[in-house]
């Protein structure tokens, strides 16, 4: 059973530019939230989609935008990049939209803004 | 949703020492999980403890619970080089919607 997968791995992006994550959940999960990491912080919550619908948010921009697909999966799009963007961005799966229980995280995708 | 604060910021043992790491929450909490962050990495769930529980053991890991208190803490026994990590507490109530991180411990194994 494949976990929380993500890709691509590493990008490197230029100022202005635009860019696109993606993020397959574990099986048999239907929630799927996005976190932004900065050197030596913990992970700073962006967003959540459950049943296709971003449920909550957190204090970031409307840069930040999502997507959730039937099958679970899930996209971050970052417009107008900025240095300030570069970071760890991961994602965690769980189930039911109710974090009190685990949740799954993806090894991650590393965002260098240049 | 609440942010739980781990104490303390840093922290270097020698291996085979054990490690004890603390979280202080401000509002009553279902259960408190813990995470482990490998450097640069995504983060492993390692232990949930339920707010009627009062210590939890897994493998090497033993956690603790006080409510009273609103705190707990996590105990590494004979630490390895592997458990050079981040280590995250997530207080939570049932129907939290997301998870508020604070900064963890950052604990360093020397050879």
């Amino acid at each position: 059973d494949a976990g929380v997968t993500q890709s691509p791995t590493h990008l490197i992006k230029t100022r202005g530019q635009q860019v696109t994550l993606r993020c397959s959940p574990k099986s048999g999960h239907d929630t799927v939230s996005w976190y932004q990491q900065a050197l030596g912080q913990g992970p700073q919550f962006i967003f959540q989609y459950y049943e296709e619908e971003e449920r909550q948010r957190g204090n970031f921009p409307d840069r930040f935008s999502g997507h959730q697909f039937p099958n679970y999966s899930s996209e971050l799009n970052v417009n107008a990049l900025l240095l300030g963007d570069s970071a760890l961005y991961l994602c965690a799966s769980s189930s039911g939209g109710d974090l009190s229980y685990e949740q799954y995280f993806g090894p991650g995708t590393r965002l260098t803004v240049t | 949703s609440q942010q739980g604060e781990e104490d303390p910021q840093a922290l270097s043992i020698q291996e085979g020492e054990n490690a004890t790491m603390n979280c202080s929450y401000k509002t009553s909490i279902n259960n408190l999980q813990w995470y482990r962050q490998n450097s640069g990495r995504g983060l492993v769930h390692l232990i949930l403890i339920r707010s009627n529980e009062r210590e939890k053991h897994s493998g090497r890991l033993r956690v603790t619970l006080d409510t009273s208190k609103k705190s707990s803490s996590l105990l590494i026994t004979a630490s390895r080089a592997a458990d050079t990590a981040s280590y995250f507490c997530a207080p939570l109530t049932s129907g939290d919607d997301k998870i508020i991180f604070g900064k963890g411990t950052r604990l360093h194994i020397l050879p």
